[in-house]
């Protein structure tokens, strides 16, 4: 059975850090890309960043490049996503998600809540 | 970046009517078109891919169809369990973008 567990979330002030991890398992990892996608509360869905299977190709959304930072350790079945400069509208459930062959989004972990507030 | 533009926002409906949502993209993304189930609190769920490809364990009442810039989900004989937020998304070009959602609720 395919799961993706993330972790990593909680409150913290703007202009900090925090860095969220997600642990993979029921397949091949390394065949995969992945991604983040996060959803601020009561809104919508917004595709975060993507890294290819062996971390040597990354995309991100323009309101993230340059403070956020896709990684994965396949020896480890774990992606990561190191977010830096931290913003209210930062707040947001982010969920890692596996995408087959670069395409669509086929399988969701359960989320986890990062809330940027003073 | 392509805009995704749903309609309606939200739908009210009755368990056995016939459902379509539309999206619409801002420029062409050819099939590169997926839909995707959301219940409250839950994470989404693929229910098509590549516009018109039902993912395996999706009920073949739901449908998908379109290219180009107009796609449209159909659920054909609305379920109980079928009353959720429903979006689109395009993974045509970086970056990837969702609609804003369609909420179908109960009549």
């Amino acid at each position: 059975e395919v799961q993706l567990v993330e972790s990593g979330g909680g409150l913290v002030q703007p202009g900090g850090s925090l860095r969220l991890s997600c642990a993979a398992s029921g397949f091949t990892f390394s065949d995969y890309w992945m991604n983040w996608v996060r959803q601020a509360p009561g809104k919508g869905l917004e595709w975060v960043a993507i890294t290819k299977q062996d971390g040597s190709v990354t995309y991100y959304v323009d309101s993230v490049k340059g403070r956020f930072t896709i990684s994965r350790d396949n020896a480890k079945n774990s992606l990561y996503l190191q977010m830096n400069s931290l913003r209210a509208e930062d707040t947001a459930v982010y969920y890692c998600v596996r995408c087959p062959r670069g395409e669509h989004f086929d399988y969701w972990g359960q989320g986890t809540l990062v809330t940027v507030s003073s | 970046d392509i805009q995704m533009t749903q309609s309606p926002s939200t739908l009210s409906a009755s368990v056995g009517d016939r459902v379509t949502i539309t999206c619409r993209a801002s420029q062409s993304v050819v099939s590169w078109l997926a839909w995707y189930q959301q219940k409250p609190g839950k994470a989404p769920k693929l229910l098509i891919y590549k516009a018109s490809r039902l993912e395996s364990g999706v009920p073949s009442r739901f449908s998908g169809s379109g290219s180009g810039t107009e796609f449209t989900l159909t659920i054909s004989g609305l379920q109980p369990d079928d009353f959720a937020t429903y979006y689109c998304q395009q993974y045509s070009s970086y970056p990837w973008t969702f609609g804003q959602g369609t909420k179908v609720e109960i009549k």
